[in-house]
């Protein structure tokens, strides 16, 4: 039973460029949440995607979307980049039937902004 | 102010110890509680819910308090393999089943032998 995958794991950017980070959440799970998290601090809530729609976002920038398909994979894309945009970005999917208490997060995926 | 605050340590203890790690929250709205472990370089990994009346699994108990907003972990006989970053994590569930977790900063453990 595959977990949560997500890709790349590694990526390397500059300045004002823009990324876009995929996730596979894990068999049977339809929701799935997006952190960030910067080094030596906790993963940050970015939103979170069910039924293919935003349900739920954080304190982020218009910068910070994504996008939820049939499939319920999804993607984060960040436009214009910073240097602060540099971190690991998760990705955590759950079931909605369990609400999002049981998480189980991807190994993420490093952001470098140069 | 921040939905959970953590000592962030570093606790560095031998092998054998017991350790105790504490967070506090400012929502009184809180509906869930959690201690996550992240390895280094690594995902965060469930490690167990907390219970009002607490509850414990193996060497490791969890408590909370909700009238002080407050929870704690213990872990007993430490292991070189307790070696890792422990989160605190509670979820606020605003009128939805989609809750969304806040997670504290972390407190990391190092166990040596």
């Amino acid at each position: 039973d595959a977990g949560v995958t997500q890709s790349p794991t590694h990526l390397i950017k500059t300045r004002g460029q823009q990324v876009t980070l995929r996730c596979s959440p894990k068999s049977g799970h339809d929701t799935v949440s997006w952190y960030q998290q910067a080094l030596g601090q906790g993963p940050q809530f970015i939103f979170q995607y069910y039924e293919e729609e935003e349900r739920q976002r954080g304190n982020f920038p218009d910068r910070f979307s994504g996008h939820q398909f049939p499939n319920y994979s999804s993607e984060l894309n960040v436009n214009a980049l910073l240097l602060g945009d540099s971190a690991l970005y998760l990705c955590a999917s759950s079931s909605y039937r369990d609400g999002a208490n049981v998480l189980t997060f991807g190994a993420g995926s490093r952001l470098t902004v140069l | 102010r921040k939905e959970v605050e953590q000592d962030p340590g570093p606790f560095n203890v031998p092998e054998g110890a017991t350790v105790a790690f504490n967070c506090t929250y400012s929502n009184s709205a809180s509906q869930s509680f959690f201690w996550y472990r992240q390895d280094c370089r690594k995902e965060p990994k469930l490690l167990m819910s907390v219970y009002s009346s607490g509850n414990e699994d193996g060497r490791f108990t969890a408590q909370l308090n909700r009238a002080s907003q407050y929870i704690s972990l213990l872990i007993r006989d430490s292991k070189l393999s307790d070696s890792a970053t422990y989160l605190c994590v509670v979820n606020i569930a605003r009128g939805s089943t989609l809750g969304r977790l806040y997670f504290g900063r972390g407190t990391q453990l190092t166990v040596w032998p």
